[in-house]
């Protein structure tokens, strides 16, 4: 079983609509973050957070919002989703500062 | 302002010979990089990394040079294999300035390997 896995794989939605992407990890890791990779741009931060209690916001957090159910749960919400969000969203997971992340598969999300 | 640049999108290389992947940072407080590759389809894995206090890293066919007065690092892949055919993203941290060690990626280069 994969150590980092996110549902869904794949959402297609309109704009408005409200959106959650999830993100489960088995690695037993504190740290978790969503990031969102645009072609051409990388990857970019949207929010992390170290521990259940604490989550921080990223480069782009404007129009998201996350929240942190449990060490192994941490799901990203679109409030009101718009087409320039449309994109591949990756959890990853590390187990301290600078220490090697671990990527899920991504979510493909098209906004219409 | 971008503070890691991968200035080249692409790569094309022949099967055997060697793929140079290059890497800027501007950002003197870097001090912790890595190279990640990622498939279609899947998310990224890390490759290799290096600490500011080497100049060359190596794992098997892997290595990555760092040159701190240019700000510059390199990803060499002897012999390159069609398999290592993938986006390779840069990135890099800084152990103080108040990213909390958050690691922050280049843009990636896609390299292609020619049988």
């Amino acid at each position: 079983d994969a150590d980092v896995t996110q549902t869904p794989r794949n959402r297609i939605t309109k704009t408005g609509k409200r959106i959650m992407l999830e993100c489960s990890q088995t690695k037993g890791h504190d740290r978790m973050y969503w990031y969102r990779q645009d072609p051409g741009l990388g990857l970019r931060l949207i929010y992390y957070s170290f521990d259940v209690k604490d989550i921080n916001k990223g480069e782009i957090s404007d129009g998201y919002s996350v929240s942190r159910q449990a060490q192994a749960k941490f799901s990203l919400s679109l409030e009101s989703a718009i087409p320039n969000q449309t994109a591949l969203y990756f959890c990853a997971t590390s187990d301290a500062p600078r220490e090697t992340q671990y990527f899920g598969p991504g979510t493909r999300l098209l906004v219409l | 302002d971008q503070q890691v640049k991968q200035n080249s999108p692409s790569l094309s290389v022949q099967e055997g010979r060697i793929s140079i992947l290059n890497c800027d940072y501007t950002n003197s407080m870097f001090d912790y990089f890595l190279w990640y590759k990622k498939y279609p389809a899947e998310g990224p894995t890390f490759l290799i990394s290096i600490s500011s206090i080497k100049d060359k890293n190596e794992d098997g066919r892997f290595t990555v040079f760092l040159n701190k007065s240019a700000k510059h690092l390199s990803l060499h892949i002897v012999p390159s294999q069609p398999g290592d055919s993938a986006v390779y993203f840069c990135a890099a941290s800084a152990r103080s300035g108040g990213s909390q060690g958050n690691l922050i990626f280049g843009k990636g280069t896609k390299l292609s390997v020619k049988p």
